[in-house]
């Protein structure tokens, strides 16, 4: 049974570029969480996707936008990068509920992301 | 949104002793996780637990969700239990909320 998978595991990008991460939830599963979390602290949620969706926004700026794809894979781009996006990028993926998210969440290994 | 505070933010142990580490939040929960991140920033689920107990090998949790707090019991802690241990809320339909942590060291 495959577990959440990340793409790439390491990424190293200049302030000002773009970058898109990637995601591949547990098999059976159909929603994705997308976290970020800086060095010291813990997981900041940035979005949900369900059925194609952002369903749920955290306090990020607009400059982090995601997709949903109908397999349930799912990316996160961030533009306009800053040297403070330097973080984990975490996926977490569930499984919903009668149409509702289920909070029993599945992490990936994350992304770490580099900006300079 | 609920606020969740984590007790100790660190705690070394002798390898063999045992602990609590406890997870408070400001409101109503129906959803609770406990997780264990390794030193390569792998999250790994410990515990689905919005109310209750239960208990895993060495490890066990309680949630006392009238009293809006949760434990998690390590007994027999060995050098592999090290690392951050993070509880994360959600009430209704809400955004899931990241405590603040327990950073544990085991030594032999």
């Amino acid at each position: 049974d495959a577990g959440v998978t990340q793409s790439p595991t390491h990424l190293i990008k200049t302030r000002g570029q773009q970058v898109t991460l990637r995601c591949s939830p547990k098999s059976g599963h159909d929603t994705v969480s997308w976290y970020q979390q800086a060095l010291g602290q813990g997981p900041q949620f940035i979005f949900q996707y369900y059925e194609e969706e952002e369903r749920q926004r955290g306090n990020f700026p607009d400059r982090f936008s995601g997709h949903q794809f109908p397999n349930y894979s799912s990316e996160l781009n961030v533009n306009a990068l800053l040297l403070g996006d330097s973080a984990l990028y975490l996926c977490a993926s569930s499984l919903a509920l009668s149409g509702h998210p289920s909070y029993e969440q599945y992490f990936g290994p994350g992304t770490r992301l580099t900006v300079t | 949104g609920i606020q969740v505070e984590q007790s100790p933010p660190d705690l070394i142990l002798q390898e063999g002793a045992n602990s609590t580490l406890r997870c408070n939040f400001s409101d109503s929960v129906n959803n609770l996780q406990w997780f264990h991140q390794n030193p390569w920033g792998q999250l790994i689920n410990l515990f689905y637990i919005p109310s209750g107990t239960k208990q895993n090998g060495r490890l066990s949790a309680t949630t006392v969700a009238t009293e809006r707090y949760s434990l998690l019991y390590i007994s027999s802690s060995q050098t592999t239990d090290s690392g951050v241990y993070f509880c994360a809320v959600a009430g209704g339909y809400q955004k899931v909320t990241f405590g603040t942590g327990t950073k544990l060291q085991v030594i032999p």
